[in-house]
């Protein structure tokens, strides 16, 4: 089992729309929690951390579920910029940050 | 203000050749690694240093070399190229925060795409 899973998509979503990823991880250890936005043929880039509480960074949405172990992430209003692909990181604690495989998002107008 | 900076950003070797890939940054960071990229795969963690004379293996090392002679500097060596290591190598580095480097968010180069024929 990968210890960090995501639907690989795509998610194929009309401007507008609100769509929603999940990703699960399997180290109930896991300490800190993210998610990255990669264009393509681009670098991983930080879209927002990831915050026991849930956390808002305008039309995106967090939210950790500790006892479940997966993490999701909400798009509301969804823009042609948002097509990317998401990734899901997570980290133990330690020195190894563990990304998952990411979900494709293509946005149509 | 460059962030990370890596070079070559293309290369093609042959099976057997040696190279090393180029990674700096500037903003200070005690923490580098370096990633490959494969389809569908996710990055995966090469090797990792936590400050300048440490280093240590990540969850796909062999085949690569690393040395963090400063805190700047982190190159990753190709020992002897072969078509397995064709793939978008990536370098990271994060800053330690008041807990844990855990916390922070990694900072990313440009990416080198390597092909080994």
């Amino acid at each position: 089992r990968k210890e960090v899973e995501q639907d690989p998509g795509p998610f194929n979503v009309p401007e507008g729309a609100t769509v929603a990823f999940n990703c699960t991880y399997s180290n109930s250890a896991s300490q800190s929690f993210f998610w990255y936005r990669q264009d393509c043929r681009k670098e991983p880039k930080l879209l927002m951390s990831v915050y026991s509480s849930g956390n808002e960074d305008g039309r995106f949405t967090a939210q950790l579920n500790r006892a479940s172990q997966y993490i999701s992430l909400l798009i509301r209003d969804s823009k042609l910029s948002d097509s990317a692909t998401y990734l899901c990181v997570v980290n133990t604690g330690g020195f190894k940050t563990i990304f998952g495989a990411g979900t494709r998002l293509f946005v149509k107008a | 203000n460059a962030g990370v900076t890596q070079t070559p950003k293309f290369q093609v070797l042959k099976t057997g050749q040696s190279m090393t890939l180029q990674c700096a940054q500037d903003m200070n960071h005690e923490y580098m690694s370096w990633y490959r990229q494969d389809p569908g795969m996710g990055l995966r963690l090469i090797h990792y240093s936590v400050g300048a004379g440490i280093t240590d293996q990540g969850e796909v090392p062999n085949g690569y070399n690393v040395s963090r002679s400063t805190t700047e500097d982190f190159p990753l060596r190709l020992l002897s190229a072969a078509p397995s290591q064709t793939s978008v190598y990536f370098c990271a580095s994060s800053y330690y925060s008041s807990t844990g480097f855990y916390n922070s968010p990694l900072h990313f180069g440009n990416g080198t795409r390597l092909t080994v024929t």
